[in-house]
């Protein structure tokens, strides 16, 4: 079956425009997560969604950055007024449920790079 | 709070040799634990977890894992690694009970040379 998916795969912008990273989970997956994966480091948590409701907005860096989910499916990750260090790789995951047992599986990614 | 730790930044093997990418966790109470891996310019892969019973946890590709509680310990292994194996792979933990994101080490570099 079809696994996540994240649009645009390339993203550049010029420094203070806005954008947006969709992303759509598996079909059936109530659970989405995004993560940023920046050069040579880590993953860093952003947000997570159960449904349309995001538990868990900790991991996001600033008020610039902003998630919606709708109908339980797609989400978007919107960045306003861009930074050069918003510079990264923003990866979309889905999991069945939120369960601790539950595998995340993750979508392509979209790399985002800020001028 | 839950920590992942890869003490290896690149493991460099020898195509048909044992392969072995470290991972050592922290967590308060019982963990699950997750390999991934990247190829370039690809998202993160799954490739195994443990969640409860045998300590031996078999994945894809011929990888495995073994679970050692007294060492906070989940190594990822292989008997015989090949050239396409090469890439970054992380180690990932949750605490039982807990929901939301997984926390991920900062990535082992594996090169496999022929």
């Amino acid at each position: 079956g079809a696994g996540v998916s994240q649009s645009p795969s390339n993203k550049v912008t010029e420094k203070g425009k806005d954008v947006e990273l969709r992303c759509d989970p598996i079909s059936g997956h109530t659970a989405l997560y995004w993560y940023r994966q920046s050069l040579g480091q880590g993953l860093e948590f952003l947000i997570y969604f159960q449904g349309n409701s995001a538990p868990d907005k900790s991991g996001l860096p600033s008020d610039r950055f902003s998630a919606e989910r709708t109908g339980g499916s797609v989400s978007t990750l919107t960045i306003q007024r861009t930074q050069q260090e918003d510079s990264a790789v923003y990866l979309c995951a889905s999991s069945l449920q939120d369960l601790s047992t539950d595998t995340q599986y993750f979508g392509p990614g979209t790399r985002l790079t800020v001028l | 709070a839950q920590s992942v730790a890869q003490p290896e930044d690149q493991v460099n093997v020898a195509e048909g040799n044992p392969l072995t990418v470290k991972c050592t966790y922290s967590v308060s109470g019982n963990p699950y634990l997750f390999w991934y891996v990247q190829y370039p310019n690809r998202g993160l892969q799954f490739l195994l977890k443990y969640i409860t019973g045998d300590n031996l946890v078999k994945g894809s590709y011929g990888f495995e894992a073994e679970f050692n509680k007294s060492q906070t310990s989940f190594h990822l292994k292989k008997p015989s690694a090949l050239v396409s194996d090469s890439a970054l792979y992380f180690c990932a933990v949750r605490d039982r009970g807990s929901q939301g994101n997984l926390i991920f080490g900062k990535g082992t570099k594996l090169s496999v040379k022929p």
